[in-house]
């Protein structure tokens, strides 16, 4: 089985630059979440999906980051414009239901370099 | 809020000896989930162990362990005969029941072989 799939592995872009991550989640798991973790520091939950609903965002800053998981699979995030301190890898991550004592299941992650 | 603490930003351990990540917690739910992730170079988080809080015996997976101390809300990871291998960032964390999961800082751990 597939884990958790992410695209692109790295991007590099100037600022001001719009940008978009993807993800693919493990088939059957519900509930999806977006994490960004800048340099030697643990991952910060930016926004949680269950289905195609987005239940936390408190932690997403709307002003320029919007996400979509449309029909509840698939998630799209995106920075537009972007910032300097916007690099960071960004991981996606899957749970059937909040986890529990599962955890989650990661992806490889988004090396977001802004120039 | 919850909060996960990992004061040890970097630890080194010989190949084949022991030792032990540190790791404390708060929160005031009594039903929670606590965790470590090894993230080696390529960046995807790898569950090593997990810790339900209402269990009072110490998760174990082959070389890890864990030394769960609810009352002092520590959670510590305890890696034998530690491998090459094992080299990673490691990072505890706690799952709220409703929650989401919360990181700590992270250690980065050395072998030195």
């Amino acid at each position: 089985e597939a884990g958790v799939v992410q695209s692109p592995r790295y991007k590099i872009i100037e600022k001001k630059q719009p940008v978009a991550f993807w993800c693919n989640p493990i088939s059957g798991h519900n509930t999806l979440y977006w994490y960004r973790q800048n340099l030697g520091q643990g991952p910060e939950l930016l926004i949680r999906y269950e289905n195609e609903e987005a239940v936390d965002d408190s932690q997403l800053p709307k002003d320029r980051f919007s996400a979509e998981r449309l029909k509840g699979v698939d998630s799209t995030l995106k920075i537009q414009p972007a910032e300097l301190g916007d690099s960071a890898v960004y991981l996606c991550a899957s749970s059937f239901g909040q986890g529990g004592s599962y955890g989650y299941t990661f992806g490889s992650g988004t090396r977001l370099t802004v120039v | 809020a919850q909060t996960v603490t990992q004061s040890q930003p970097e630890m080194s351990v010989q190949e084949a000896e022991t030792v032990t990540l540190s790791c404390t917690y708060d929160t005031s739910e009594s039903d929670y989930y606590l965790f470590w992730y090894k993230q080696p170079p390529s960046r995807q988080m790898i569950l090593v162990i997990r810790q339900e809080a209402y269990k009072q015996q110490n998760a174990t997976e082959n070389r890890f362990s864990v030394n769960f101390q609810k009352a002092a809300k520590s959670f510590s990871l305890k890696i034998s005969d530690s491998q090459l291998g094992d080299a990673a960032m490691y990072f505890c964390a706690l799952n709220n029941a409703g929650n989401m999961l919360t990181f700590g800082g992270g250690t980065r751990l050395m072998v030195k072989p």
